[in-house]
C-alpha cells in the first residue's frame, strides 16, 4: 500500500520551456503533498507542501511564480517549472502523506522523481 | 530552530557487521519518526517508524527512540553491501505534517 507515481522520471529539454512534473498517489487519498529539489550530494530540500483545494505553501526562497503547484484532487499534485534555465537542472521528487486526522503519526512516501536537465 | 542533526560519515562496516546510525532532534514534543534509505540517484524509501520510547523491530532494522536525550538511532545487524547507502532521519515536530530532515549518513558495507 501506500503507493506513489512520479512522471516523467527524466526530463531534457532547452533553456525556457516549462516543464510540468505529475505526481499521484495510487491507493489512497492526499490531502498533503510534498515537493522535494535535491541537488548532487545534497540533502533534500523541501520546496512547498502542496494542499488539495487550496494554494500550495511554498518555503522561504522558492519563488511561487517559477514553481506553480496545483493539487486539483486528492490523488493529484502537479508541478510547473515555468521558464526553465540550467540552474533548475536538479533531481525532483515528490510525497505523499495518507490520511490520519489528528495525529502526525503517518509516513511520507516518496515518488520515483524526476531528473531534470535544462542545456 | 528546529534541527535534526547526522553525521554524515561516510560509515564503513563490515559486512556481516552490526551499523548503528544515530540522530538527535531539538524539539522535545516531536512525536513521530523516521528512518529513510536513498541509494544514489534514486528518491528515498522508508524503512521504519517509531513513536513511542523504546525499541522496534523489523526483520534486520532496529529502531531504537529516546526521548528523554532527544535521540533516536538504526540498527541494521547482519550488513549486507546491498545496505550501502544514505540513510535519512527525518522527525514531525508540529502539526503540519512536515517532517525536519536530517542531512543524512553514508554507510558503505565492505565485502
Amino acid at each position: 500500500g501506500a503507493v506513489v507515481s512520479q512522471h516523467p522520471s527524466w526530463v531534457i529539454c532547452k533553456s525556457g520551456t516549462s516543464v510540468k512534473i505529475e505526481c499521484r498517489s495510487l491507493d489512497f487519498q492526499a490531502t498533503t503533498m510534498f515537493w522535494y529539489r535535491q541537488f548532487p550530494k545534497q540533502s533534500l530540500m523541501l520546496m512547498a507542501t502542496s494542499n488539495e483545494g487550496s494554494k500550495a505553501t511554498y518555503e522561504q526562497g522558492v519563488e511561487k511564480d517559477k514553481f506553480l503547484i496545483n493539487h486539483a484532487s486528492l490523488t493529484l499534485s502537479t508541478l510547473t517549472v515555468t521558464s526553465a534555465h540550467p540552474e533548475d537542472s536538479s533531481f525532483y521528487i515528490c510525497s505523499a502523506r495518507p490520511p490520519a486526522p489528528g495525529t502526525s503519526n503517518q509516513p511520507q512516501h516518496f515518488g520515483d522523481g524526476t531528473r531534470l536537465s535544462i542545456l | 530552530q528546529k534541527e535534526v542533526e547526522q553525521n554524515s560519515g561516510p560509515l564503513s562496516v563490515p559486512e556481516g557487521a552490526i551499523a548503528s546510525l544515530n540522530c538527535t532532534y531539538s524539539d522535545r514534543v516531536s512525536q513521530s519518526f523516521f528512518w529513510y534509505r536513498q541509494y544514489s540517484g534514486k528518491s528515498p524509501e522508508l524503512i521504519m517508524s517509531i513513536y513511542s520510547n523504546g525499541d522496534k523491530e523489523d526483520g534486520r532494522f532496529t529502531a531504537q527512540l529516546n526521548k528523554a536525550s532527544q535521540y533516536v538511532s538504526l540498527l541494521i545487524r547482519d550488513s549486507q553491501p546491498s545496505d550501502s547507502a544514505t540513510y535519512l532521519c527525518a522527525v514531525n515536530m508540529d502539526s503540519n505534517y512536515q517532517l525536519i530532515w536530517g542531512a543524512g549518513t553514508k554507510l558503505i558495507i565492505k565485502p
